[in-house]
C-alpha cells in the first residue's frame, strides 16, 4: 500500500529564504506526482506536476523535483514570501485504472515577515 | 473557465437527513473522483468514476453513494449522515487519455452533521 510523507508538519521561516519541503513515497512505481497547496479552509490549487519520465517541473519561484529511485520528492521555494503561507501538499498517482492520488498530510508553511 | 465546482459550500445537517453535494466540471473530463479530508488522516478517497455509468469504491465508501448519468456531474449522496460524516469535501476531475493525467480540485463543501 502506498504511503506518503512529508516531514515536519510544520515549518516557519523569515522572509526571503530559499526552503526546500520533503515528500517520500513507499511505492515507486508512480505515474505521476502533483504538488498541491491549500489556503486554510480552502481548496486544493494544483502548483506542479512531475510524470514518473521526469526529474523536475518549474513554475515561477517554485522548482519541484522528483527521484523514484528514492522515493522523494522535494518541492524547492525560491525567496519565500508571506503569501507563501498555506499548508503544501503532495500526492501520488500510481499507475492503473483508478487514477486516486494518494496524498501526504502536509506541511503547513508560515513565512514571517 | 476550466473549473469544478461543487454545491453547496457549506452545509449544517441533522442525523439521518438525507443529502446531496453535486459536483460539476466544464473540462469534458472521463475521470472524477470524491475525496474528503480530516484533521491527522488527510485527504482519502471515497468514490471514483472512470465515466458515464461507471463508478467505484474508493478506500472509504461505508456510507455514501454516488451516481453518473452525465459526464459532467458526480454528485455525491449521503442517505443518512452521521455525525462521523462531518468533514472537508472535494470532488476532482481529470482525463484519462494523454500524458499529464493532471487533477483538478473543486472549492470544496465544508459539512457538519448534529
Amino acid at each position: 500500500k502506498q504511503e506518503v510523507t512529508q516531514i515536519p508538519a510544520a515549518l516557519s521561516v523569515p522572509e526571503g529564504e530559499n526552503l526546500v519541503l520533503n515528500c517520500s513515497f513507499t511505492d515507486s512505481a508512480i505515474y505521476n506526482l502533483q504538488w498541491f497547496r491549500q489556503d486554510p479552509g480552502k481548496g486544493l490549487t494544483s502548483l506542479l506536476l512531475i510524470q514518473s519520465s521526469q526529474r523536475e517541473q518549474t513554475s515561477g519561484r517554485l522548482n519541484a523535483s522528483l527521484d523514484k529511485s528514492s522515493g522523494r520528492s522535494t518541492l524547492y521555494i525560491a525567496a519565500s514570501q508571506p503569501g507563501d503561507s498555506a499548508t503544501y501538499l503532495c500526492a501520488v498517482r500510481l499507475f492503473g485504472a483508478n487514477s486516486k492520488l494518494t496524498f501526504g498530510k502536509g506541511i503547513t508553511l508560515s513565512v514571517r515577515p | 473557465e476550466a473549473q469544478v465546482t461543487q454545491n453547496p459550500r457549506y452545509l449544517i445537517t441533522v442525523t439521518g437527513k438525507k443529502l446531496t453535494v453535486t459536483c460539476s466540471q466544464n473540462m469534458n473530463h472521463e475521470y472524477m473522483s470524491w475525496y474528503r479530508q480530516d484533521p491527522g488522516l488527510g485527504l482519502r478517497q471515497i468514490y471514483y468514476s472512470m465515466n458515464v455509468e461507471v463508478t467505484d469504491k474508493g478506500d472509504v465508501p461505508e456510507g455514501y453513494k454516488v451516481s453518473r448519468k452525465e459526464k459532467r456531474n458526480f454528485p455525491l449522496i449521503l442517505e443518512s449522515p452521521s455525525p462521523n460524516q462531518t468533514s472537508l469535501y472535494f470532488c476532482a476531475s481529470s482525463l484519462m487519455t494523454g500524458f499529464a493525467y493532471e487533477q483538478y480540485f473543486g472549492p470544496g463543501t465544508r459539512l457538519t452533521v448534529t
